[in-house]
């Protein structure tokens, strides 16, 4: 059974750095997408990215200039960081493990529990 | 930007009864990549339904999917306590790749 496990700070200021981390147990991490979502609180889902096994990038356009992810496959980790965060970045993330089954990558079939991270001085 | 408009927005049924969710694109979802998520409150979204019409692993046969091009159906034959939450529906292959409606609330009436 795959589950993902996530961490990282949940309290930040304005201006600072949000760095999180996701580690995948239970499955193969090769040969898959793998993305950060977010949720506001009380609002909807947002997708922020994804990277693969091979370091591949996407992101969403609107958050591209301030979103760096990074893979580690000795550890079967993904990372996320957002800099010059926001109180508009106030929000649950998410990782997800993205479904890959007939060869395109095109929703989400396993999430991490989520984490809040509140962005106030 | 494949912008999804969930309707309608809050839904109020009784258990029993057959719910019927509304997912429309503001231009053709590609290959009819498009998903449904049910989130309960404090959890992380669980997934439904991919590829418009597949049910995903353990998911009860009471849900099912339809559609194609722009207008997608999220159907419950007959609902369960357990079915009361949050649906989104979720589209691939836009820019960006991902995108979510704004959710349908499906209440006890």
């Amino acid at each position: 059974q795959v589950q993902l496990q996530q961490w990282g700070a949940g309290l930040l200021k304005p201006s600072e750095t949000l760095s999180l981390t996701c580690a995948v147990y239970g499955g193969s991490f090769n040969g898959y997408y793998w993305s950060w979502i977010r949720q506001p609180p009380g609002k909807g889902l947002e997708w922020i990215g994804e990277i693969n096994d091979s370091g591949s990038t996407n992101y969403n356009p609107s958050l591209k200039s301030r979103v760096t992810m990074s893979v580690d496959t000795s550890k079967n980790q993904f990372s996320l960081k957002l800099n010059s965060v926001t109180a508009a970045d106030t929000a649950v993330y998410y990782c997800a493990r993205e479904d890959c089954s007939d060869g395109t990558c095109h929703d989400f079939d396993y999430w991490g529990q989520g984490t809040l991270v509140t962005v106030s001085s | 930007e494949i912008v999804l408009t969930q309707s309608p927005g809050t839904l109020s049924l009784s258990p029993g009864e057959r719910a019927t969710l509304s997912c429309r694109a503001s231009q053709s979802v590609s290959s009819n990549y498009l998903a449904w998520y049910q989130q309960k409150a404090g959890q992380a979204p669980r997934l439904l339904i991919y590829s418009a019409s597949s049910r995903a692993s353990g998911i009860p046969g009471r849900f099912s999917g339809s559609g194609s091009g722009t207008d997608f159906t999220l159907t419950i034959s007959r609902l369960e306590p357990e079915d009361f939450a949050v649906y989104y529906c979720q589209q691939y292959g836009g820019s960006p790749l991902y995108t979510f409606g704004q959710g349908t609330k499906l209440e006890i009436k």
